[in-house]
């Protein structure tokens, strides 16, 4: 069935890292994939999209690339911030709208 | 416009109660799904329900119900709570089509406590 594999946590950097947390995927046909970030306290908030191969998803200066070749939808970001310390959740949606969720990488940056 | 909105925020109930969460949609949104995160399991699918019927259903026991009124808003109930039932419980709302574009928006969740 559908899956989501993405990098085990917790990722700590400093402040002006780049930040890389890996996502692959394990579908049939052509999902669509999303990164969705839950802030401490709150639910999560939709960070970015991409529905077909090759599409790049962007906001707030993150950056995903869906890879069809490796099955893969890495989220990137060139010089991370203390407020980007959050959960990322990396996430496809198959035929009849069901979302298949990884089990979110936390992250913390220090000043 | 207004976003998900989930009632109650928090919840304590103790072991053998029931428990009933409230899911307002965004409006125009016909698609409710709910999930159940725990910090051991993740965000887990409980099932979506699209103009009042249960379309998808993830892998929870029938303690765990839902429905759908006519204006969209859904509920969850959970029956016989146990310990392990002790979650945030996140509802997501979307226009529930079939097309690429759909996205699933999140509300704050109810956190419950069972002791």
């Amino acid at each position: 069935g559908d899956s989501v594999t993405q990098m085990e946590g917790p990722v700590t950097l400093s402040e002006e890292a780049f930040l890389t947390i890996n996502c692959t995927y394990t579908a049939t046909g052509y999902p669509s994939l999303f990164w969705y970030v839950q802030y401490p306290g709150e639910g999560l908030q939709l960070l970015l999209k991409a529905t077909k191969a090759d599409d790049k998803g962007s906001n707030k200066g993150f950056e995903a690339t869906y890879r069809k070749e490796t099955t893969s939808f890495h989220l990137e970001k060139g010089s991370v911030q203390v407020s980007d310390s959050a959960v990322y959740f990396c996430a496809l949606r198959h035929t009849g709208n069901q979302f298949y969720f990884g089990t979110g990488t936390s992250l913390t940056v220090i000043p | 416009k207004a976003g998900v909105t989930q009632t109650p925020r928090y919840l304590i109930k103790t072991r053998g109660q029931q428990v009933t969460l409230s899911c307002s949609p965004i409006s125009g949104h016909r698609s409710v799904s709910w999930y159940q995160q725990t910090p051991g399991q993740g965000l887990q699918f409980l099932f979506e329900y699209f103009s009042e019927t249960q379309r998808n259903k993830g892998n929870f026991p029938g303690r765990f119900s839902g429905r759908q009124f006519s204006n969209s808003r859904s509920e969850m109930n959970v029956s016989t709570l146990e310990l392990g039932d002790s979650a945030l419980y996140l509802c997501a709302s979307s226009l529930g089509l079939a097309g690429d574009s759909d996205t699933q928006y999140f509300g704050p969740g109810t956190r419950l406590t069972v002791l």
